[in-house]
């Protein structure tokens, strides 16, 4: 199985704050690469596909980038409404795997 | 307006079974393949099954091989998870969702808790 690895597990950062998180794949994925916002008690919401590719309706302010292995998400200027969780998945072979998460908390 | 919603959730021994079903709307269910994803208490996703649009195709996390079954009955827009043999591992939130573009899951249902205990 494809193991991804998400750093860092949390951050905490403060409104109008760029924040990278990265997410790196045990193997190649080619570009099967998909992040996902999940916030306390509801399900997760697309962001981005094929590592650069914004979802329909996501803000602008997110965006992925990267290559292979090594993958990052950044969200340019952090707004109250993107404190929440994010999950790198791969879709590149099976089973499909997350990473462990990462807690975008407010400082 | 795209919706799944899941139901089939609830308290089950170690060891017994429980059937998850997910009833779509809103979108030609028979052209999508459709997972399923489940979420420990406070703990990361795991992305569990998947079957193709016509059902001939099916994957499973390992995990979970030989105690799940995934099926879909396009006619009546529904997804289902048959699960046996469950083991306290098993307890999770439980979520549908639709696949596109090769493995991006773009809606998802709001989840059923499954809790297995003694």
């Amino acid at each position: 199985d494809i193991q991804m690895t998400q750093s860092p597990s949390s951050v905490s950062a403060s409104v109008g704050d760029r924040v990278t998180i990265t997410c790196r794949a045990s193997q190649g994925i080619s570009s099967w690469l998909a992040w996902y916002q999940q916030k306390p008690g509801k399900a997760p919401k697309l962001l981005i596909y094929a590592v650069s590719s914004l979802q329909s309706g996501v803000p602008s302010r997110f965006s992925g980038s990267g290559s292979g292995t090594d993958f990052t998400l950044t969200i340019s200027s952090l707004q109250p409404e993107d404190f929440a969780t994010y999950y790198c998945q791969q879709a590149n072979s099976f089973p499909y795997t997350f990473g462990q998460g990462t807690k975008l908390e407010i400082k | 307006e795209v919706q799944l919603v899941e139901s089939g959730g609830g308290l089950v021994q170690f060891g017994g079974s429980l059937r998850l079903s997910c009833a779509a709307s809103g979108f030609t269910f028979s052209s999508y393949w459709m997972s399923w994803v489940r979420q420990a208490p406070g703990k990361g996703l795991e992305w569990v099954a998947n079957i193709k649009q016509d059902g001939s195709e099916k994957y499973y996390v390992d995990s979970v091989k030989g105690r799940f079954t995934i099926s879909r009955d396009n006619a009546k827009n529904s997804l289902y998870l048959q699960m046996n043999s469950l083991r306290a591992e098993d307890t999770a939130m439980y979520y549908c969702a639709r696949e596109v573009r090769g493995g991006n899951l773009d809606y998802w249902g709001q989840g059923t808790l499954v809790t297995v205990s003694s």
